[in-house]
This record gives C-alpha cells, structure tokens and sequence, in this order.
C-alpha cells in the first residue's frame, strides 16, 4: 500500500544535540512538507520542498535544516540552535494543490 | 500573507445532532481549494473535504458538508448526525500564494458526546 512513514514516533533530544527526524513516501508525489504542531497554534510550515535536490524555508525555519536528495525522502534535522523544539511534528506529501497525505508524527521531547 | 481564521477553539454535540465549525480566511487567490482536515486522537490527519472557489455549489461527502461563501470569505463545515467517531480536532486550511503550500488555521477541538 501507498502512503508515508515517519519514524522514530518519539524521540528525546538532549540540550545541544541535533536531531534527525525521517519521512519516507511511496505515493511518486514530488511535493514534500514538514510543520511543526504546538498546543493552540495549529500547524505551522517548517520546510518544502517541490522537487528533487530544491527546497525553501517555510515560516518557522529558524534552528531546522532539510535535504531532498531522493523523491521518496525529506528528513527534516533539529539543530542546537532550536531553543523550543518540543512539539509534534508532522510530515506530507502531495501532487495536488493542498491535497496532502500525511504521516503519522514524531513526537519531540528536550529532556 | 494568508491567513486562516477558527474562532471556535471548542464546541460540543450531543451524538446524532448537527454541528457547525466556523472558517474565515483571507487570499488574494481568484481559483484556489479550500480544505477541511480532520484530526483524532490518534493524531493522523485525515482530509474531510474539499470546496474549489469557482464552483458555487456547495460539496458534500456523505454527513459532511461545506457552506461556501466567497464574498465573505467563509468557509464552514456542518456535520450531520454526529458520530462519536467524529471527535476530533479540526483544522480549516487554504493554499498560501497560488502554491501548493498549505496555510492552517488554529483548530476547532470537537467533542460528540453520547
């Protein structure tokens, strides 16, 4: 079956440390997107990407980092200069104006 | 810059009743999608329902159903005969400057009580 997976679905991040959050898709879908979920914010856009090796910062791109080197990955990094990065986030990918599958979600904690 | 505006930060229905979740959004946008995308507790969003702003007729997807007001820039969604199944956040979403980027309101956080 088509669809996308993110994984790990929890991951502890140590003050200082970076970290890799992975989105792979199967759907052939050239859109890519990662937004980040706080409580009574909605959802707000980290990075996309449209195509193969491009991508633009979305909203919130301050303290993250992508790469697009393959249609089928987006993983999206959490730097150490991401000084609240606790929050859900959320990976998509599309082929239609908005129409967006999404992942499941990791869930980031600083511990 | 879009903007997507839910002033219902919750609501609640008793079971089998009708409720409605209120959209404002703001584009400079002439033919564009509107969506609603529903979350549950699970956390996977799942697309609702979708309206294209050229069409004047409303959509449907069997208990679901959009009131589309372009003038006013509203976008609201009715669902009928509520089912537990329906809890959930919901999030009001509209491309953001003609790309295929998405811009989403705050939630609407449901609740269908039995």
């Amino acid at each position: 079956d088509g669809g996308i997976t993110q994984s790990p679905k929890y991951l502890f991040r140590k003050e200082g440390q970076n970290v890799t959050l992975s989105c792979e898709q199967n759907l052939n879908h050239d859109a890519m997107y990662w937004y980040r979920q706080d409580p009574g914010q909605g959802l707000r856009l980290i990075y996309y990407s449209q195509i193969v090796n491009d991508f633009q910062k979305g909203d919130i791109a301050e303290g993250y980092s992508v790469s697009r080197e393959k249609k089928e990955s987006f993983p999206l990094t959490v730097t150490s200069a991401q000084k609240n990065p606790t929050a859900f986030y959320l990976c998509a990918s599309s082929f239609l104006q908005g129409l967006y599958t999404f992942g499941s979600g990791t869930r980031l904690t600083v511990v | 810059a879009q903007t997507v505006t839910q002033s219902q930060p919750e609501m609640s229905v008793q079971e089998a009743e009708t409720v409605t979740l209120s959209c404002t959004y703001d584009t400079s946008e002439n033919n564009y999608y509107l969506f609603w995308y529903k979350q549950p507790p699970s956390r996977q969003m799942i697309l609702v329902i979708r309206q294209e702003a050229y069409k004047q007729q409303n959509a449907t997807e069997n208990r679901f159903s959009v009131n589309f007001q372009k003038a006013a820039k509203s976008f609201s969604l009715k669902i009928s005969d509520s089912q537990l199944g329906d809890t959930a956040m919901y999030f009001c979403a509209c491309p953001q400057g003609g790309s295929e980027k998405l811009v989403f309101g705050k939630g609407t956080k449901l609740t269908v009580n039995p």
